[in-house]
């Protein structure tokens, strides 16, 4: 068990609706990332997170919007779906510092239909 | 920038093989290197790290040594099993933010 939980496992849903991803980071780690996998294009960092704020941007689409609480945890939001956004969407997290590794969730395999 | 390139696979070994799973770098500075390993319809799981030169990280019977000199992070088992079947990740984390960078994956299918 990685210590990061991420919710929901499994989210189906239509094209053009919005759908939300939590994710909790592991006790103590103040930095937390986002990541899409697909079966075509490997792991796509998409956005990363310290204490609150916004650090480092990836290949992240304008439709997908994040952030980071007070509390650490995190919220991935994807709006106007499309088929090609059905992926699995991992969180990880991290003490933030040179060495720490990453930690990942499960993650969430979302299916657009 | 840091870049980190893995071999390609799918890779199919017999039982007890040696394996090797090649993977280099490209970083400025002084990175950490980490192997993770994805078992199927699970996340990611750190596998081994190490953070400076000549640093050799293990677990589970594998191995990987840090070599500056050829920017390489080589991962090897000398004997695999069936329950090592899995998909491999060699990365490094550097630069400003400790960001990471991720190789494309190596898929591992150990036959009995």
């Amino acid at each position: 068990d990685s210590g990061v939980t991420q919710t929901p496992k499994h989210l189906i849903t239509a094209t053009g609706q919005r759908v939300t991803l939590r994710c909790s980071p592991r006790s103590g780690d103040l930095s937390v990332y986002w990541y899409q996998q697909s079966l075509d294009q490997g792991l796509q960092f998409l956005i990363q997170y310290y204490n609150g704020e916004e650090r480092a941007k990836g290949n992240i689409l304008e439709r997908f919007s994040a952030q980071q609480f007070p509390d650490l945890h995190s919220e991935l939001n994807l709006s106007s779906l499309e088929l090609g956004d059905s992926a699995l969407y991992f969180c990880a997290s991290s003490a933030g510092q040179g060495w720490s590794p990453l930690h990942f969730g499960n993650g969430t395999r979302l299916t657009v239909t | 920038g840091n870049s980190v390139t893995q071999m390609e696979g799918p890779v199919t070994l017999s039982e007890e093989a040696f394996l090797t799973i090649n993977c280099t770098y490209t970083a400025t500075g002084y990175p950490s290197l980490f192997w993770y390993v994805q078992y199927p319809g699970e996340g990611l799981q750190l596998l081994l790290k190490a953070t400076k030169a000549d640093d050799k990280g293990s677990n589970k019977g594998f191995e990987a040594t840090y070599r500056k000199e050829t920017t390489s992070f080589h991962l090897e088992k000398g004997s695999v099993q069936v329950s090592d079947s899995a998909v491999y990740f060699c990365a490094l984390s550097g630069g400003t933010g400790n960001q990471f960078y991720f190789g494309t994956g190596t898929s591992l299918t150990v036959i009995p």
